[in-house]
């Protein structure tokens, strides 16, 4: 297996919902990503996971809460978004031994859409 | 941080066509991917190349690290490998800075 798999693949939203994005893949990366991306603008990185622990968190607002509940999953739980965070939301995962990082895998990424 | 500068920022071929695209970086790197993102939003890997060169078919990378540059050739361009070519580079565990990518347009 060599994919990333993200569910849901589109998700509309009201501001004062919770909903959580899903991510897993089974190529036994330990390295695991979110990414958020606006239109006609690079993927801008929210959360690095190494070995499932928290390494990276880039001044994300509170409102996204990432969790790795095991090596092979990956989360992102919303919660009273704003307009402003419609996008597309990449997770993407690599091969990691110690400080070097391999190539990335993206999954095909949520549209996300809030109301 | 990192700065990531890729060349032409668009880019109108013929099919058939070959065409070259240039990523430039401002510092030293161990981490170099050139990706590319199809009008679906789908990002794919097609090379990781910290250094020297590699070839995948039509595609092919150098990345001079010295010289802090990356080069991705695509001969024979077809209408399917339209799309926006993101170069991103990245130190050990840093976090990987993505160009702002080229748009590639193949008309038939």
């Amino acid at each position: 297996d060599t994919e990333v798999t993200q569910t849901p693949k589109h998700l509309v939203m009201g501001m004062t919902n919770k909903k959580s994005l899903k991510c897993e893949q089974h190529m036994g990366h330990r390295a695991m990503y979110w990414y958020k991306q606006k239109a006609k603008k690079p993927p801008e990185l929210m959360f690095v996971y190494s070995y499932e622990k928290l390494s990276i968190n880039e001044s994300v607002p509170s409102r996204f809460s990432p969790e790795c509940p095991n090596s092979s999953l990956l989360n992102l739980h919303l919660h009273a978004l704003q307009p402003e965070d419609s996008a597309l939301y990449l997770c993407a995962s690599s091969q990691a031994s110690g400080v070097t990082v391999y190539g990335y895998t993206f999954g095909s990424g949520t549209r996300l859409t809030v109301v | 941080g990192i700065q990531v500068e890729q060349s032409p920022p668009d880019l109108i071929l013929q099919e058939g066509a070959n065409s070259t695209l240039r990523c430039n970086f401002s510092d030293s790197v161990n981490n170099l991917q050139w990706f590319h993102q199809n009008p679906w939003g789908q990002l794919i890997n097609l090379f990781y190349i910290p250094s020297g060169t590699k070839q995948n078919g039509r595609l092919s990378a150098t990345t001079v690290a010295t010289e802090r540059y990356s080069l991705l050739y695509i001969s024979s361009s077809q209408t399917t490998d339209s799309g926006v070519y993101f170069c991103a580079v990245g130190r050990g565990s840093e976090k990987l800075v993505f160009g702002k990518g080229t748009k590639l347009t193949v008309n038939p």
